[in-house]
């Protein structure tokens, strides 16, 4: 069964460090998400990505954040600098194109960053 | 208000058990609905959509009052597999990005 992948499992930086997240969604998926979940706190929203371009975002994703697809395959999150609060876990999700109803995001089994 | 609310847990049943959780949901704008499911650490995985008549998946079975916006998990015969976190989780049509319940915690006691 296809599946999203994801690397690093963990990854631990210095404050104000840039990391990259990166993602490699199902293959014949069109659409991609980045999710994260802070410890012991709801799974939030951060970013869609359609077409080579972002076509919803959430609040908390700031100038510090930026997405790119630098290939067909991979997907990547970019934390420019990071801060203590970024310390989460980072889903990637994918699904199918629709617009008229809502497949299922398939997530990956998640990225958790810790910044000290 | 937050925009999903679920009853906070955690719920202890016994192995067999029938266990009930409820969500609502603010954003009249919502059409779709699902329970997913998160184990410790892990990432939230599809349980089952929501849909309007009500639907049942084995043990599983989903109820949605648009009227009311709640949204309902019953599980019946509950297995110590169960033992997890239950997401309710909301989005508007399409490719829009879920909206996720803090999550219910249930654990399965033999």
């Amino acid at each position: 069964e296809p599946e999203v992948t994801q690397t690093p499992s963990h990854q631990v930086t210095q404050m104000g460090q840039e990391v990259i997240l990166r993602c490699v969604p199902i293959s014949n998926h069109l659409y991609f998400y980045w999710y994260r979940q802070i410890l012991g706190q709801k799974v939030e929203f951060l970013v869609s990505f359609y077409n080579n371009e972002i076509s919803e975002k959430s609040e908390i994703f700031d100038d510090q954040f930026s997405v790119e697809r630098p290939d067909g395959s991979n997907f990547t999150l970019k934390i420019r600098s990071t801060k203590l609060e970024d310390s989460a876990m980072y889903f990637c999700a994918s699904s199918v194109r629709s617009s008229y109803i809502s497949y299922e995001q398939y997530f990956g089994p998640g990225t958790r960053l810790t910044v000290t | 208000r937050k925009e999903v609310e679920q009853d906070p847990g955690p719920f202890n049943v016994p192995e067999g058990a029938t266990v009930a959780f409820n969500c609502t949901y603010s954003n009249s704008a919502s059409q779709s609905f699902f329970w997913y499911r998160q184990d410790c650490r892990k990432e939230p995985k599809l349980l089952m959509s929501v849909y309007s008549s009500g639907n049942e998946d084995g043990r599983f079975t989903a109820q949605l009052n648009r009227a009311s916006q709640y949204i309902s998990l019953l599980i019946r015969d509950s297995k110590l597999s169960d033992s997890a976190t239950y997401l309710c989780v909301v989005n508007r049509v399409g490719n829009t990005p879920l909206v996720f319940g803090k999550g219910t915690r249930l654990s399965v006691i033999a």
